[in-house]
């Protein structure tokens, strides 16, 4: 198993900007999801892409949108940088078999916004 | 709608003594429930899952969890704990019936002391 890669593992950006965070996904799995993490938080769902659409979306304005690419890897763009959108971005990806799959989170990037 | 609740943000423990980590939840549908562990800078490491079957499910690094339908709960146990185990826990769900989201619960954290 090759796991979850995410990069960078740190960003700082200034507000106003545009970041795009990357994601490798773990050999096999075909299915991604993304996730942030504020500090003390749990994390929220943001959205999944399965076959290179979007396929689920969490309470997240469109400024975040993603792409995953033929061979599984991942993107998160987010415009428009605001002070809040400070955290921690995990990748998780998956392997859909009926309803019971499971996930394999990456170590995250951790986004600072000034 | 899911949602999590996990009542204690902090567990303080003395080493090799049993722990318990609270997690209830609330959902209109039968769920999937999971904890993961997350150490410091790192993603998230699944512990274990409920997906059907027996309701007492055993996971790695000697925790289990017992699923309580009735009390819509799936605490985290270990009779014996280790400094190792000082770490962040998350309890999420996941709908049974479709839908691709976890929804995790604000986490606790799990500080085991000599």
């Amino acid at each position: 198993e090759t796991g979850v890669t995410q990069s960078p593992t740190h960003l700082i950006k200034t507000r106003g900007q545009q970041v795009t965070l990357r994601c490798s996904s773990q050999s096999g799995h075909n299915t991604v999801s993304w996730y942030q993490q504020a500090l003390g938080q749990g994390p929220q769902f943001i959205f999944q892409y399965y076959r290179e659409e979007e396929n689920g979306r969490g309470n997240f304005p469109p400024r975040f949108s993603g792409l995953q690419f033929p061979n599984y890897s991942s993107e998160l763009n987010v415009n428009a940088l605001e002070l809040d959108d400070s955290a921690l971005y995990l990748c998780a990806s998956s392997l859909v078999q009926g309803q019971s799959y499971g996930y394999t989170f990456g170590s995250g990037t951790r986004l600072t916004v000034v | 709608a899911q949602s999590v609740t996990q009542l204690d943000s902090q567990v303080p423990v003395f080493e090799e003594a049993p722990v318990e980590l609270r997690c209830n939840y609330s959902s209109s549908v039968s769920v999937y429930l999971f904890w993961y562990v997350q150490y410091p800078n790192q993603g998230l490491q699944l512990l274990l899952k409920y997906l059907s079957g027996s309701t007492l499910v055993k996971g790695i690094n000697g925790f289990e969890a017992e699923f309580n339908k009735s009390q819509t709960s799936f605490h985290l146990r270990k009779p014996s704990v280790h400094i190792s185990d000082t770490a962040e826990y998350f309890c999420a769900v996941r709908m049974t019936g479709g839908g691709n989201k976890l929804t995790f619960g604000t986490g606790t954290q799990l500080k085991v002391e000599l």
